[in-house]
């Protein structure tokens, strides 16, 4: 079945640095969905993708849809320390009369110490 | 405005029985989707109903199932429990309106089979 890859699993950053996070899949999306998580709290949803392509930005969170449909990524410029969460991206597809949702495993963000 | 409820908050059953959760999406509403998160295997989506029918489905098997009402709440029902239903399930209501779409998840029921 489909799968997503999401890289990285982690990574720590810094007051005002970029940050690039992506997922890849063998299989093809109709949707790219990218959520953050705080602890005890449900998914926000940041960013909806929906045509192969597609840039998209909300505020300094910029993601796009891949142009082979496989693919997503989500940049975040000058990162805050409201930042730090977990990331999640999803890919929606249609499997004959319904579709279906996959989520990537995140990608945690930390403060550097 | 009301955020996405959900009942009950906390929940223990053991091997075998059946449960119900309940969730009131925002006014307005008509789209519900139901989570389950577990450290294991992470987010995975169970099923999506709009306007009382199931438009999307994951890939659980037939012991979890769902049903929305006229008012847009939606209830997710897992039977025979097995202890890997262990988890946080986590629902969310959705609007789209043109090419934008919201959506807001509620806090959760976290549920422990023993």
């Amino acid at each position: 079945g489909q799968q997503l890859n999401q890289s990285p699993q982690s990574m720590f950053i810094q007051e005002g640095e970029d940050v690039s996070m992506n997922c890849t899949s063998s299989s093809i999306f109709n949707t790219w969905l990218w959520y953050k998580q705080d602890p005890g709290e449900g998914p926000v949803l940041l960013i909806a993708l929906y045509k192969a392509g597609e840039l998209t930005s909300n505020g300094r969170l910029t993601a796009q849809f891949g142009i082979t449909r496989k693919d997503s990524f989500l940049n975040i410029s000058a990162s805050i320390p409201s930042d730090v969460g977990i990331y999640f991206c999803a890919g929606f597809y249609y499997g004959g009369s319904q579709g279906n949702l996959i989520f990537g495993k995140g990608t945690k963000l930390s403060v550097k110490p | 405005k009301a955020g996405v409820t959900q009942t009950p908050r906390y929940l223990i059953k053991t091997r075998g029985q059946q449960v119900t959760l309940s969730c009131s999406p925002i006014s307005g509403h008509r789209s519900v989707s139901w989570y389950q998160q577990t450290p294991g295997q992470g987010l995975q989506f169970l099923f999506e109903y709009f306007s009382e029918t199931q438009r999307n489905k994951g890939n659980f098997p037939g012991r979890f199932s769902g049903r929305q009402f006229s008012n847009s709440r939606s209830e997710m029902n897992v039977s025979t429990l097995e202890l890997g239903d262990s988890a946080l399930y986590l629902c969310a209501s959705s609007l789209v309106a043109g090419e934008e779409e919201t959506q807001y998840f509620g806090p959760g029921t976290r549920l422990l089979v023993l």
